[in-house]
């Protein structure tokens, strides 16, 4: 099992542009979250899905849009990246019937220019 | 509103036993949990600790868990420069949603 990738790794983007963000779980989790980790800040969380078909807004959502594509997929969004977005991204997957630990994917690192 | 505390940074030789602490504010808290982040990577689990618990014990990791006070706390023995990484302390509150709160992380640095 690969557990929870992400791509891409790395991405430079300028002010202004958009991208999408791409993650899957394959240990058939139901539920999805989109984090963002800032110096001294911790993790945020952005958006989160609890089970396919549904997506919530976390604690940092302006800017970022989402999509569960399917129970593997849940893929981020942002329209018009402004450099407040430079960060890393990470995705992370549980199983809701289990003591709820979340696994983590190994990050996108983010410069927006 | 959920909270979670931790201090940023601890320093530490190698050899010596290491704890890191954390504090909560979410009397609900059903499962708290421990994670580490090494430079460039995602985070791991290391332990999570039931509520009803007080302590829980795997290899060199021990987990404290004060729920009165709403304090946990990570114990390494013996620190290896493995070690050195960032440490997350997390609750999670129950509900349908399933969210982690995490504390801002704490910094280990282990010296030879």
């Amino acid at each position: 099992n690969a557990g929870v990738t992400q791509t891409p790794k790395f991405q430079v983007l300028k002010t202004g542009q958009s991208m999408t963000l791409q993650c899957a779980q394959d240990m058939n989790h139901n539920s999805m979250y989109w984090y963002r980790q800032d110096p001294g800040m911790g993790l945020r969380l952005i958006y989160y899905s609890a089970s396919e078909g549904t997506t919530d807004k976390g604690e940092v959502p302006n800017g970022y849009n989402v999509s569960r594509l399917n129970k593997r997929e849940f893929s981020l969004r942002l329209e018009s990246a402004a450099p407040s977005q430079t960060s890393v991204y990470f995705c992370a997957s549980t199983q809701p019937d289990s003591s709820y630990e979340q696994y983590f994917g190994p990050g996108t690192r983010l410069t927006v220019t | 509103g959920e909270d979670v505390e931790q201090s940023l940074f601890l320093s530490v030789r190698e050899g010596d036993s290491s704890v890191i602490n954390c504090t909560y504010t979410d009397s609900s808290s059903t499962y708290l949990y421990w994670y580490k982040q090494e430079p460039g990577a995602g985070l791991q689990l290391l332990t999570y600790i039931f509520s009803n618990m007080d302590m829980k014990q795997d290899q060199r990791l021990t987990v404290l868990l004060n729920k009165k006070d709403k304090h946990l706390s990570l114990r390494i023995a013996d620190t290896q420069t493995g070690d050195s990484a960032i440490y997350f302390c997390a609750e999670n509150s129950g509900g349908s949603n399933y969210k982690l709160t995490f504390g801002k992380g704490t910094l280990l640095t282990v010296n030879p």
